[in-house]
């Protein structure tokens, strides 16, 4: 079956690194999406991973390994508005995205 | 670049109406548009995937005669909530992407939500 698993919510300090971690199981593999969602509101695109490394993109970091069928989103230098649920999801062999339950993330002073 | 609007934004009917809700690619044509239905604390969950001049595609357990969906133009894409009751209020969220030979990246439009008294 299809598969994503992340953690339901992760608590940083403001200012701090916090790495959000997605494991995924699909049927074919043609790229891993990370989005942001705030609470009432629809995602946002963050990035897109298709090759194993890290692609940097400003203080939002995404990584992925193809045969561990593992990513991460890493956040740096947090601000109070990174404050969101973050979604992550894998693009089966259909072009289908399939979706995590999405990571709530706070961030506290 | 690539903004999807939908419209209303928010919507509150009695049950038994039907409610129409509107997504539209403002800057882009959309070969691919995705209806999503979000309840509180959930994830996302893939109602119908619709293309341009064709049937929509629906997801299981997802009754196509009670949400309609029409995908008359590359631009504009369609969903009516017919005969709604209370269980249907939720947030509808479409998106859309550019389409075969790109990459799948979904661009989401602002979301309805929809409540049923």
């Amino acid at each position: 079956g299809q598969n994503i698993d992340q953690p339901t919510e992760m608590t940083a300090t403001e200012g701090a690194i916090v790495q959000i971690n997605c494991t995924y199981q699909t049927s074919g593999f043609n790229g891993l999406f990370w989005y942001q969602q705030h609470a009432g509101e629809a995602p946002t695109f963050l990035s897109y991973n298709v090759l194993d490394g890290l692609e940097e993109k400003g203080r939002f970091s995404s990584f992925l390994s193809r045969s561990k069928g593992y990513s991460y989103l890493l956040l740096k230098e947090l601000q109070m508005k990174d404050s969101a649920s973050y979604l992550c999801a894998s693009l089966d062999s259909n072009y289908q995205l399939i979706w995590g339950a999405g990571t709530k993330l706070i961030i506290k002073p | 670049g690539a903004v999807v609007s939908q419209h209303p934004s928010w919507v509150i009917c009695k049950s038994g109406t039907s409610v129409k809700i509107e997504c539209r690619s403002l800057d882009f044509q959309a070969t691919t548009m995705f209806w999503y239905r979000q309840f509180p604390k959930q994830s996302l969950m893939l109602m119908a995937t619709s293309n341009e001049g064709s049937k929509a595609t629906y997801e299981q357990g997802v009754e196509k005669d009670k949400f309609l969906i029409n995908h008359a133009s590359l631009t504009l894409s369609t969903l009516t909530v017919t005969s709604a009751h209370p269980e249907d209020s939720s947030f509808y969220i479409c998106s859309a992407s550019l389409g075969a030979g790109e990459v799948e990246t979904q661009y989401f439009g602002p979301g309805t939500r929809l409540l049923v008294l």
